[in-house]
């Protein structure tokens, strides 16, 4: 069990640029999370994904922003037009249906800037 | 909507001394779970310890325990014997047991640990 991994790391950008962000579960982990925690905040929910099901999304969630998860393993977050504000920590976690499916394992984050 | 409060920012304790970070949560639902997550410095974020609301008994993982008081929606968590590793930010959380919300955490705004050598 590798964790759950996110890619890149960092990610420094112009304003209005798009950016893509990935996140790879634990292995056979059917629920997926995308948080976003701002400097000297806790993470604030995105939305999150049963399988290839996307369940629940965040009035955070604006238009510019769009998630996927094609296959049901790993997923993608993408911002259009990135603006200043979008400056922040971007999470993921998983966890499994059942058997302590209401712990979620976290990622290490995608900090992203934006200039 | 749900609410987690952690009333200290910050907080300071001596190696090997024992150091309690509060929590406070509201809601109205009467069955949930609540967690400690711990943050080092640039490091990804790992669960310390988790507590069932219907389970009366508090939940402990080592040199880590919580008081859960359910009437008073009150959520603490007590660090013994107190080591350097220890440093980091901890976020407590809440997450329904059911109704709609089943997939977010809700998370407070952390209480920052220092742990003094």
């Amino acid at each position: 069990d590798t964790g759950v991994s996110q890619d890149p790391r960092h990610k420094i950008t112009k304003r209005g640029q798009n950016v893509t962000f990935r996140c790879d579960p634990i292995s056979e982990h059917n629920r997926l999370y995308w948080y976003r925690q701002t400097l000297g905040q806790g993470p604030e929910f995105l939305t999150y994904f049963q399988n290839e099901a996307q369940l629940e999304k965040s009035r955070l969630l604006s238009d510019r922003f769009s998630a996927e998860r094609p296959k049901g393993s790993f997923s993608t977050l993408e911002i259009q037009r990135t603006e200043q504000g979008d400056s922040a920590m971007y999470l993921c976690a998983s966890s499994p249906l059942r058997g302590g499916g209401e712990t979620q394992y976290f990622g290490p984050g995608t900090r992203l800037l934006v200039l | 909507a749900q609410t987690v409060t952690q009333s200290q920012p910050e907080m300071s304790v001596q190696e090997a001394e024992t150091v309690t970070l509060s929590c406070t949560y509201d809601t109205s639902e009467s069955d949930y779970y609540l967690f400690w997550y711990k943050q080092p410095p640039s490091r990804q974020m790992i669960l310390v310890i988790r507590q069932e609301a219907y389970k009366q008994q508090n939940a402990t993982e080592n040199r880590f325990s919580v008081n859960f008081q359910k009437a008073a929606k009150s959520f603490s968590l007590k660090i013994s014997d107190s080591q350097l590793g220890d440093a980091a930010m901890y976020f407590c959380a809440y997450k329904s047991r059911y109704g709609g919300s089943q997939g977010n955490l809700i998370f407070g705004k952390g209480t920052k640990l220092s742990v003094k050598p």
